[in-house]
């Protein structure tokens, strides 16, 4: 059974500073990885997709990269803004199912 | 063009009452998912559907829940016989091809009293 963890749960920093968020699955037989951010009281924001054959991806200042057999990915954010401020979740897809990390509750500090 | 849409966007019930929630994929989308999310906690995977059938059903958390899908249109999820733990707001994606990039919808927050 896939499992997803996400380390930190949560993450205060101030403006400006790079960060990276951790993603870890345990079953290495995926399809895709996905990290989308969450803001309160509202929808899923697509932030990248990483296919299985694919080690990164990069949007803005956005970067994902995926290491499939040790079961990681991690997303980091360049120059953090307090526009950042979400929850973060990791979604590992594999076997017809899409399995969702906790997420990590970012609050960049203006 | 327009997204995922969900409605109704907010539905309170009493407990033992049926409800059917509604979700809209983006046009030409041929997979559609649902999740459902407690409060305070993370997303659950409840089914896909890829077209108008649904490979897994393994993941609806029980005989009271059931999902169908209408040729690669709408999709109603009903909830039989409510109960409190099922007071959750429920998520629908869709996405082009199979666990391709999902896109969200607004989703559907549903309150059993």
């Amino acid at each position: 059974k896939q499992e997803v963890t996400q380390i930190p749960a949560a993450l205060s920093v101030p403006e400006g500073e790079n960060l990276v968020l951790n993603c870890s699955f345990t079953d290495s037989a995926i399809y895709n990885l996905q990290w989308f951010r969450q803001d309160p009281g509202k929808g899923l924001t697509s932030l990248l997709l990483i296919q299985s054959s694919q080690r990164e991806q990069t949007s803005g200042r956005l970067n994902a990269s995926l290491d499939k057999s040790s079961g990681r990915s991690t997303l980091y954010i360049a120059a953090s803004q307090p526009g950042d401020s979400a929850t973060y979740l990791c979604a590992v897809t594999g076997g017809f199912k899409t399995i969702f990390g906790a997420g990590t509750r970012l609050f960049v500090k203006a | 063009g327009a997204g995922v849409s969900q409605s109704p966007s907010n539905k309170v019930t009493e407990k033992g009452k049926d409800v059917e929630l509604r979700c809209d994929p983006i046009s030409g989308h041929t997979a559609l998912y649902w999740y459902r999310q407690r409060l305070g906690q993370g997303l659950e995977f409840l089914i896909y559907f890829q077209g108008n059938s649904a490979p897994d059903k393994s993941g609806l958390p029980s005989d009271r829940f059931s999902a169908e899908r209408t040729g690669e249109s709408v999709s109603t999820l009903t909830i039989q016989r409510t109960q409190q733990e099922d007071s959750a707001v429920y998520l629908c994606a869709s996405s082009l091809l199979g666990f391709n990039e999902q896109y969200f919808g607004p989703g559907t927050r549903l309150t059993v009293t």
